[in-house]
């Protein structure tokens, strides 16, 4: 249970273009939804999060305009990279919380998806 | 939320326990210690968690100490599956507050 899908896995992509990245819990409703970039040999970092039905909430020096995330269901949330330039070029990774309540997991914890490698030429 | 220190790397030896030590001297009374662990390439992985008693589950054993100033994760017998980075994160369980991730232990398993 509580399985994160993402797609997908691995793109690749020349500048200037955009790219859609999706991120789907599977077998749970996921009242928020977190995306995370990692670069090579770096931690993770939290670039935003998303609530279903509202506005995405950015981290400091994310550009909200540049990374496009959409939360428009309990078990969807997309994250759209415009005019993609090679320093976008990472591995991108979401993360979806369960609603509150939910008998089976713990409550408020986190999974993660899979990741994507995104590499833009 | 509570900021972490762990050592930058450390090696094992295929069949040994792994140790990996975390300190989290600010940790507030409400505030859990999460474990989690990244293969090269893969999403982060769920290992274990506790508020201020020892827990087991089937991948590990989470130690925290009585000031719950620290804790130590056991992987009682390391695999090669198990080389990775490894995260201790503290957060409040409570709340909608994201992990956040320093920069873990790489742990390699030797054979």
């Amino acid at each position: 249970g509580a399985v994160v899908s993402q797609h997908p896995s691995r793109v690749i992509c020349k500048s200037g273009t955009s790219v859609k990245i999706e991120c789907r819990s599977l077998d749970f409703q996921a009242t928020t939804m977190f995306w995370y970039r990692q670069f090579p040999k770096q931690s993770l970092m939290l670039m935003a999060t998303s609530n279903e039905g509202s506005k995405a909430t950015y981290e400091q020096g994310v550009e909200k305009d540049k990374f496009l995330i959409n939360h428009a269901s309990l078990t969807l949330s997309t994250l759209t990279v415009t005019s993609a330039h090679p320093e976008d070029s990472s591995f991108y990774i979401c993360s979806a919380r369960e609603r509150a309540g939910a008998p089976y997991r713990p409550y408020n914890e986190q999974f993660f998806g899979p990741g994507t490698r995104l590499t833009v030429l | 939320d509570a900021k972490t220190t762990q050592p930058p790397s450390m090696d094992c030896a295929e069949g040994r326990a792994a140790n990996l030590p975390c300190n989290h001297s600010t940790i507030s009374g409400n505030e859990y210690v999460y474990w989690y662990r990244q293969i090269h390439s893969q999403g982060p992985q769920y290992i274990i968690h506790g508020l201020k008693n020892n827990e087991t589950n089937e991948m590990a054993s989470l130690i925290i100490t009585e000031d719950r100033k620290s804790s130590t994760l056991i992987l009682p017998h390391a695999t090669l599956r198990d080389t990775a980075v490894y995260y201790c994160i503290v957060r409040s369980r409570s709340g909608n507050t994201p992990l956040v991730f320093g920069k873990g232990t790489r742990l390699s398993v030797i054979a």
